[in-house]
């Protein structure tokens, strides 16, 4: 148990709509990332949240994507106008309390894009 | 640009020897370092990592050594055992500020390629 959790785990979706996916820590942490993996590849960063504030984004982050965290607890990953290259995993992951930048995922959200 | 490389996509080796999981990087910023395993349809689990300032971290059958002249980082698993089977990332942060670039970093990993490790009985 990483103590986060993510869903949906799967979706499926058509090229064009909105889909919105959900990370919620089990207990407080006030420093939650986003990443995105595709096949064959490392996980990618998104972006990172500090608590509310959305403190860094990736250049990867298009306009379509967009992330909240409101009152710093869960956080929801919103990707409008689905293409097909956005089928990915999308991990949610939260700063560990060790030196080391240790992050510690959820299970992931396998999205597919038809 | 690939900062974080894993140049060997697969690793074949026997039950009970020595796995060697080798990745190198570009970035001198770099000083943390991480090692993750990834099974299937399951988020990246954490297994050791490494300061800048040291040269070898052990936990268990899991070393990582990191030679920095070379900036390059090892994984070794001794003795390896079949659920060792699994996709190994290796991963680096930076947390200095680029005081050049006004840029700040927030610990966000790098991640290689991936190296499939597969551990026959």
């Amino acid at each position: 148990d990483t103590g986060v959790s993510q869903n949906p785990r799967h979706k499926i979706t058509k090229r064009g709509q909105n889909v919105t996916f959900r990370c919620d820590p089990i207990s407080e942490h006030n420093r939650l990332y986003w990443y995105r993996q595709t096949l064959g590849q490392g996980p990618e960063f998104l972006t990172y949240f500090q608590n509310e504030a959305q403190l860094e984004k990736s250049r990867l982050l298009s306009d379509r994507f967009s992330a909240e965290r409101p009152k710093g607890s869960f956080s929801t990953l919103e990707i409008q106008r689905t293409e097909q290259g956005d089928s990915a995993m999308y991990l949610c992951a939260l700063r560990g309390p060790g030196l080391y930048n240790e992050q510690f995922f959820g299970p992931g959200t396998r999205l597919t894009v038809l | 640009d690939q900062q974080v490389k894993q140049n060997s996509p697969s690793l074949s080796v026997q039950e009970g020897r020595i796995s060697i999981l080798n990745c190198d990087y570009t970035n001198s910023m770099f000083d943390y370092f991480l090692w993750y395993k990834k099974y299937p349809a399951e988020g990246p689990t954490f297994l050791i990592s490494i300061s800048s300032i040291k040269d070898k971290n052990e936990d268990g059958r899991f070393t990582v050594f990191l030679n920095k002249s070379a900036k390059h980082l090892s994984l070794h698993i001794v003795p390896s055992q079949p659920g060792d089977s699994a996709v190994y990332f290796c991963a680096a942060s930076a947390t200095r500020t680029l005081a050049n670039a006004g840029g700040t970093s927030y610990g966000k990993l790098t991640f290689g390629q991936g190296t499939i490790l597969t551990v026959h009985p």
